[in-house]
């Protein structure tokens, strides 16, 4: 596609609800990153995928999150009994290299995340 | 630990003016940065980079500047328009490595 596609836009689950959020990077990017991005801030980083392997999930704030690349194109991003800490914006990126050579990273427009 | 910050929260400037948004990074081995600027709603965008064996970089009516002795990098945009108007981020990677580490942000605004 033309750039990277996450669904849903917009998510409302009720706390202890288990969420799967999608991103469909840009076709042929090695690299894949999720990050959070709560009210008011920058985004944060919360894992990495080169290809289907998943190098870096030092960001993950807990075991209630779990992500996965399982084919090296699109990835989920699963929560599991959501609490109200978890609303924020999931931001997926991606890149045609692999990091550490300093290329272009592109967002997509996020998943808005509110646990009610 | 390491961390990108910025100098100033918000940023009030007259249509057609020059801005310009600040950065203070602290990891010494950071060799990427890069300005993304984030409209309401939307995911960051991406402006322009630099890399560490630059002092500056131009772009379509944006220049970036780097000073890697005091840890500093600069976004100026010139002839300010109101489609401007937006949140900043600087991010750098902390020396290679496969994560960015973003600033909290400048709030760009544009007086009429």
């Amino acid at each position: 596609g033309a750039g990277v596609s996450q669904s849903p836009r917009y998510k409302v689950a009720k706390r202890g609800q288990d969420v799967a959020l999608r991103c469909d990077p840009i076709s042929g990017h090695v690299s894949l990153f999720w990050y959070q991005q709560a009210l008011g801030q920058g985004p944060e980083f919360l894992t990495y995928f080169q290809n289907e392997a998943q190098l870096d999930k030092s960001g993950l704030p807990s075991d209630r999150f779990f992500a996965e690349r399982p084919e090296g194109s699109v990835s989920t991003l699963k929560i599991q009994r959501t609490q109200q800490e978890d609303s924020a914006v999931y931001l997926c990126a991606s890149s045609f290299f692999p990091q550490g050579a300093g290329n272009t990273i592109y967002f997509g427009e996020g998943s808005w995340l509110t646990v009610v | 630990g390491e961390s990108v910050g910025l100098h100033l929260p918000t940023l009030s400037v007259q249509e057609g003016d020059n801005s310009i948004i600040n950065c203070a990074y602290s990891n010494s081995a950071s060799d990427y940065f890069i300005w993304y600027k984030q409209e309401s709603g939307k995911g960051p965008q991406f402006i322009i980079d630099i890399r560490s064996n630059m002092d500056k970089r131009q772009g379509q009516r944006v220049t970036v500047l780097l000073n890697k002795t005091v840890k500093h990098l600069s976004l100026q945009i010139a002839a300010t328009q109101p489609g401007d108007s937006a949140v900043y981020f600087c991010a750098e990677n902390g020396g290679g490595a496969q994560k960015l580490v973003f600033g909290q942000g400048t709030r760009l605004t544009i007086n009429p």
